[in-house]
């Protein structure tokens, strides 16, 4: 079956310091997958996204390498700021599936 | 573009009554919307998935004839809590996907509304 396994937080980081959350997956098929992240009060906003092994998605300085052979895409970011606290969720889409499989989020404060 | 609303942000109501949320796309059509659940530190999970037009499909462990789905038109869902209890308080969040070719098949998240049942 589908499901993603994300690291489990809180993460708690001080300005300017690197930022790796890991997430891992299983699929049945070739999957699409996504970071999603949800700022205080907000919905699911799409941060970035792969749909193919060895993509890299990026967006606002994050990135996220597709790592077929470990079924990885964990996400990075050099130097987080306090704009960027907030839950990221890793999510994957099969191709024969309708819906997005989420992990458990993980929740990060930036410290100044 | 692609924004998703939802209505209302909170609502509180008493143990037996029902309760209706809307999720809207307000600048594209939703061929597809989705209804998720989030309890307190935990995932979303997806409840049912939503046609413009047809019956709701249910997941697995989900009663249908207590999370009532509409989806009338291209644009609007409804989601109603029928005789609901303090088991049923969470976060609901609705996303929606647009036409093919458009937007793609990319959900788009509403910002989700707490649900608190005395």
């Amino acid at each position: 079956g589908n499901s993603v396994t994300q690291m489990e937080g809180p993460v708690t980081l001080s300005e300017e310091a690197f930022l790796t959350i890991n997430c891992t997956y299983t699929a049945t098929g070739y999957p699409s997958l996504f970071w999603y992240v949800q700022y205080p009060g907000e919905g699911l906003q799409l941060l970035l996204k792969a749909t193919k092994a060895d993509d890299k998605g990026s967006n606002k300085g994050f990135e996220a390498t597709y790592r077929k052979e470990t079924t990885s895409f964990h996400l990075e970011k050099g130097s987080v700021q306090v704009s960027d606290s907030a839950v990221y969720f890793c999510a994957l889409s099969d191709p024969g599936a309708n819906n997005l499989f989420f992990g458990t989020g993980t929740r990060l404060t930036v410290i100044p | 573009g692609a924004v998703v609303s939802q209505h209302p942000s909170r609502v509180i109501c008493k143990s037996g009554t029902s309760v209706k949320i809307e999720c809207r796309s307000l600048d594209f059509q939703a061929t597809t919307m989705f209804w998720y659940r989030q309890f307190p530190k935990q995932s979303l999970m997806l409840m049912a998935t939503s046609n413009e037009g047809s019956k709701a499909t249910y997941e697995q462990g989900v009663e249908k004839d207590k999370f009532l789905i509409n989806h009338a038109s291209l644009t609007l869902s409804t989601l109603t809590v029928t005789s609901a209890h303090p088991e049923d308080s969470s976060f609901y969040i609705c996303s929606a996907r647009g036409l093919a070719g458009g937007l793609g098949y990319e959900q788009y998240f509403g910002p989700g509304t707490r649900l608190t049942v005395t």
